[in-house]
């Protein structure tokens, strides 16, 4: 986890209410990813980024949004919280490091949405 | 269809054998392979990374790759009840640059 962090590091919140978690990195790494972990379904990418404003969508990105304004911040917001979004988050970074791009987690996020 | 599998395990090795764990992929144009562990609780690790057919050996770490079959395979010599985890593979298919598919993770039990 060394460079990446991820605040809050656990929430409980109401359905209905937005939501936005925080990935700071020390790396100076050039992208960034959001995933959630369920049972059963692995770790699913929700939006990545490839630099300074420049984002995209992944497989799961429906009800997500997210920002990048600085290098160091990767902000992912759940606009309207439903139940269906209880997962665990896990922040991403990696760089083209020998072209091999390996992907370095942060600690998560465990949300509940009640 | 899922593009990457793994069987989910649990897997269960007595302490010192060797624990094999598997993965095969569907895009036949990946080319990069990655092993991680991640301990109940935590965060995935990164163990293995592997790019070639062959073996790639890191202490008691071997990553086996055979693209042809569209297989990759981690071996765990010497299991240690430290080992005891889930094991995600992932892959990063033709065309997506950046981005990494990972497989549902294989759970391991190293008994003392």
């Amino acid at each position: 986890d060394a460079g990446i962090t991820q605040s809050p590091r656990h929430k409980v919140t109401e359905t209905g209410t937005p939501v936005t978690l925080r990935c700071h990195q020390t790396e100076n790494h050039r992208y960034m990813y959001w995933y959630r972990q369920d049972p059963g379904h692995g770790l699913r990418l929700i939006h990545y980024s490839y630099g300074v404003k420049d984002t995209d969508k992944g497989e799961v990105s429906d009800g997500y949004s997210v920002s990048r304004s600085k290098t160091e911040d990767f902000l992912l917001t759940l606009e309207s919280a439903t139940s269906s979004q209880t997962s665990v988050y896990f922040c991403a970074i990696s760089d083209a490091k020998g072209r091999t791009y390996e992907q370095y987690f942060g600690p998560g996020t465990r949300l509940t949405v009640t | 269809q899922k593009e990457v599998e793994q069987n989910s395990g649990p897997l269960s090795v007595p302490e010192g054998a060797i624990a094999s764990l598997n993965c095969t992929y569907s895009d036949r144009g990946s080319q990069s392979f990655f092993w991680y562990r991640q301990y109940s609780g935590k965060s995935p690790e990164l163990i293995m990374s592997i790019y070639s057919n062959g073996d790639k050996e890191d202490g008691r770490f071997t990553a086996q790759l055979n693209k042809a079959s569209q297989y990759v395979s981690l071996l765990i010599r010497d299991s240690q009840p430290s080992d005891s985890a889930t094991y995600l593979c992932a892959v990063r298919p033709s065309g997506s640059a950046r981005q990494l598919t990972f497989g549902s993770g294989t759970q391991l039990t190293v008994l003392p």
